[in-house]
């Protein structure tokens, strides 16, 4: 079946600083991803909707210059979350979907938890 | 806009007991309805899906049928394994309306002891 990876699973950093995480569709092509942050015993919310080559479509409520997407090639995308504070730390997961696949078909990578202290 | 409501959890069970875990929507237009299932550390699966009124999506077991009538798509199992423990969300796309984007429910978690 199709594959989603993320990295890295698990990062801690400092306030203020930046950090990436990296999204991979492994044996397909994604034309459009998703990043999704899901809060503590809580669901999934969606963040942005990114398709390959063009801009990042942001949720309502989502700072689009603090968390930045991009979609660069149709097998990555990343997630960079800029001047992070203790209130960014969450798991933030990605889900891919394949362009040759029925609109449903979501594949979802592992999620990475970050730590910002 | 949509919404997805699920029975909170976390809902505990012995090994073969029946599981039923409810999920009830609302949706512009004609959603299409999932359920998703993350193990411990890992990522969403689609357990099931369906996509049009009486359909019934089953997998590994599980079961669930899409009603119209009462917006809902209850998932079930009748014997579960203790492999079953894990999260499930509930899940629907509504198309056009919301330009095809997984609207999910808050999630169940299920522990299913031995």
């Amino acid at each position: 079946g199709a594959v989603v990876s993320q990295h890295p699973s698990r990062v801690i950093c400092k306030s203020g600083t930046s950090v990436k995480i990296e999204c991979r569709s492994l044996d397909f092509q994604a034309t459009t991803m998703f990043w999704y942050r899901q809060f503590p015993k809580q669901s999934l919310m969606l963040m942005a909707t990114s398709n390959e080559g063009s801009k990042a479509t942001y949720e309502q409520g989502v700072e689009k210059d603090k968390f930045l997407i991009n979609h660069a090639s149709l097998t990555l995308s990343t997630l960079t979350v800029t001047s992070a504070h203790p209130e960014d730390s969450s798991f933030y997961i990605c889900s891919a979907r394949d362009g040759q696949a029925p609109f449903y078909e979501q594949y979802f990578g592992p999620g990475t938890r970050l730590t910002v202290t | 806009g949509n919404s997805v409501t699920q029975m909170e959890g976390p809902v505990t069970l012995s090994e073969e007991a029946f599981l039923t875990i409810n999920c009830t929507y609302t949706a512009t237009g004609y959603p299409s309805l999932f359920w998703y299932v993350q193990y411990p550390g890992e990522g969403l699966q689609l357990l099931l899906k369906a996509t049009k009124a009486d359909d019934k999506g089953s997998n590994k077991g599980f079961e669930a049928t899409y009603r119209k009538e009462t917006t809902s798509f209850h998932l079930e199992k009748g014997s579960v394994q203790v492999s079953d423990s894990a999260v499930y969300f509930c899940a629907l796309i509504a198309i056009k309306a919301a330009g095809n984007k997984l609207t999910f429910g808050g999630g169940t978690r299920v522990l299913v002891k031995p």
